[in-house]
C-alpha cells in the first residue's frame, strides 16, 4: 500500500465548477499535511497547510479527518489557471525523522 | 529575495558518465533535500541533510552520491551507477528539521541520458 494515496484523474471541469480531491495515508503518527500545486514541467508550490479544525484560503477548502486518515480539497468556481497537477503530502515519521512523503498527485483540467 | 537555486535547468549526459546537480540556498535553512520524479509519478527521496557535513539516504539513493560542505549547498552527483538517470531532479530545504511548515523547492534540473 501506498504511504500516501491520491486519484490521479484527471479531473475535467468547466470553469466555474466545484471540484473535490481525496487523499488517503498510511501513517496514523503524521504530523502535518499540506496540498501542494504543480504546473507542466515547475516544481510543487505549497497551496496551503491542512488543519484538523478545517481551514479556507479564498475559493479552497481543506479538510482533514485524523480518524479516518483521509485529507480533502475543494475548489469552488473553477478557473482556467486552476488547471495543474495537485499534491497531497504527508509529514511522517519514517526511519527516525520527519520527511514529506508525497502523493502521485491528481491532475485538473478546467475548460472555457 | 531569498530562495533556492538549481542549475542547470536542463543536463545532457552520456552513458557512463557521472554528472553533478548543483543546489543553492540563501534562506538560512538547516535541512535540505534532493527527490526525484518521473512522469505521471510522485517525488521520492534521493538524499537529505539536516546538517553540515551530515546527510542520509533516501528511498532511492543508489547510484547518487551528495555532499554538505557548506549550510547553502547541497550539490547531487548522478553517476553511471544510475542504470534510469533520466529524470526531473528538485531540490528543497525547510527552515524546522522536522519539515512542519512543508518545503521550499527550487525550480529544478531535467536530466536526460543521450
Amino acid at each position: 500500500r501506498k504511504e500516501v494515496e491520491q486519484d490521479p484523474g484527471p479531473f475535467n471541469v468547466p470553469e466555474g465548477a466545484t471540484v473535490a480531491f481525496n487523499c488517503t495515508y498510511s501513517n496514523s503518527a503524521s504530523q502535518s499535511f499540506f496540498w501542494y500545486r504543480q504546473d507542466c514541467r515547475k516544481e510543487p508550490k505549497l497551496l496551503m497547510s491542512v488543519y484538523s479544525s478545517g481551514n479556507e484560503d479564498g475559493r479552497f477548502t481543506a479538510q482533514l479527518n485524523r480518524a479516518s486518515q483521509y485529507i480533502s480539497l475543494l475548489i469552488r468556481d473553477s478557473k482556467l489557471s486552476d488547471s495543474a497537477t495537485y499534491l497531497c503530502v504527508v509529514n511522517m515519521l519514517k526511519d527516525s525523522s520527519y520527511k514529506l512523503i508525497f502523493g502521485s498527485g491528481t491532475r485538473l483540467l478546467v475548460r472555457p | 529575495d531569498g530562495g533556492i537555486t538549481q542549475s542547470p535547468k536542463y543536463l545532457f549526459r552520456k552513458e557512463g558518465q557521472n554528472v553533478t546537480l548543483s543546489c543553492e540556498q540563501n534562506l538560512n535553512h538547516d535541512a535540505m533535500y534532493w527527490y526525484r520524479q518521473d512522469p505521471g509519478q510522485g517525488l521520492r527521496l534521493i538524499y537529505y541533510s539536516q546538517i553540515v557535513n551530515d546527510f542520509q539516504k533516501g528511498d532511492i539513493a543508489e547510484g547518487y552520491s551528495v555532499s554538505r560542505e557548506k549550510k547553502e549547498s547541497f550539490p547531487l552527483t548522478v553517476t553511471s551507477a544510475q542504470k534510469n538517470p533520466t529524470a526531473f531532479y528538485l531540490c528543497a530545504s525547510s527552515q524546522e528539521l522536522t519539515g512542519t511548515n512543508g518545503y521550499t523547492f527550487g525550480s529544478g534540473t531535467r536530466l536526460t541520458v543521450v
